[in-house]
C-alpha cells in the first residue's frame, strides 16, 4: 500500500538555525511529492513539489527539498528559520499515474525558540 | 486568502442535528474535495467531485452526505454524527482531478460534536 512517513512529531529549532523536516514514502514508482505548511487555524499551503527533473527543487518562504530516489526520501530544508515559520508540516505524495489521490504524512511540528 | 473559503468556521452541534458545511471557490477550478483532519492522524480523504460529479467516496458514513450544486460550490451535509466525528473539515479545489497540479486549501470548519 501507498504509504507516506514522516518519523519526527515535534522538533523545536532556534530562531536564525537550519532545518530539516524528514519525509520516506512508500509507491511503486516514483511518486509526485509535496510539502504542504498549515499555520494555526489555517488551511493548509503548497510549499513545492516534485514531479520530474532536477531532484532539488525550490519552494516559497525560502524553503527546498531534495528528492533521493536511493532513499525513498523527500526531505524539506531551509537554511535559517525565522518564528514566523512555526506551523506544522506535511509531506504528500501521489501516483504519476490518472487520478491517484494524495496521500498525506501525519505531519511535523515546528516550533521555533528564541 | 487562498481562494477557497468555508463556512462556518466553527460548529458544535449535538449528535441529533443537522448541520452543513460550505465551501465556495473562486480560483475557476473544476475538482472539490472534503477532506477530515484529526488529531495525530495523516489527512482523510473524504470525497472528490469532478465538473460537479462525484468521483471518490472513501467509504464515508452516510450520516455525511456530500453535495455539489456547481464546480464553485460544494456542501458537507451532517446527520446524526457522532463525538468521533469531531474534527477539522477541509475543502480543497484543483484545476482538475489529475494530479498535475497543487490543491490549494480552504482555512477549514472546525466541528465539535456534543
Amino acid at each position: 500500500a501507498q504509504s507516506v512517513t514522516q518519523p519526527d512529531i515535534h522538533i523545536t529549532v532556534s530562531e536564525g538555525a537550519s532545518l530539516e523536516l524528514r519525509c520516506n514514502y512508500s509507491y511503486g514508482a516514483t511518486p509526485y511529492l509535496f510539502w504542504y505548511v498549515q499555520s494555526p487555524g489555517q488551511g493548509l499551503q503548497l510549499l513545492l513539489k516534485y514531479f520530474s527533473g532536477d531532484t532539488l527543487v525550490q519552494g516559497i518562504k525560502g524553503f527546498e527539498a531534495e528528492f533521493k530516489r536511493s532513499q525513498s526520501s523527500f526531505n524539506l530544508r531551509k537554511p535559517s528559520v525565522h518564528w514566523s515559520d512555526a506551523a506544522e508540516y506535511f509531506c504528500a505524495a501521489g501516483g504519476a499515474f490518472g487520478n491517484e489521490k494524495l496521500t498525506f504524512g501525519t505531519g511535523t511540528r515546528l516550533t521555533i525558540i528564541p | 486568502e487562498t481562494g477557497v473559503t468555508q463556512t462556518p468556521r466553527h460548529l458544535v452541534m449535538g449528535m441529533t442535528n443537522k448541520k452543513s458545511l460550505k465551501c465556495e471557490q473562486h480560483l475557476g477550478h473544476n475538482a472539490m474535495y472534503w477532506y477530515k483532519q484529526s488529531a495525530k492522524k495523516p489527512l482523510e480523504l473524504m470525497f472528490v467531485y469532478n465538473f460537479k460529479e462525484q468521483t471518490e467516496n472513501n467509504s464515508v458514513p452516510s450520516r455525511f452526505s456530500p453535495e455539489c450544486p456547481n464546480s464553485s460550490h460544494l456542501f458537507l451535509h451532517l446527520h446524526t454524527l457522532q463525538p468521533e466525528d469531531s474534527a477539522l473539515y477541509l475543502c480543497a479545489s484543483s484545476q482538475d482531478e489529475l494530479l498535475t497540479g497543487e490543491l490549494f486549501f480552504g482555512e477549514g470548519s472546525r466541528l465539535t460534536v456534543l
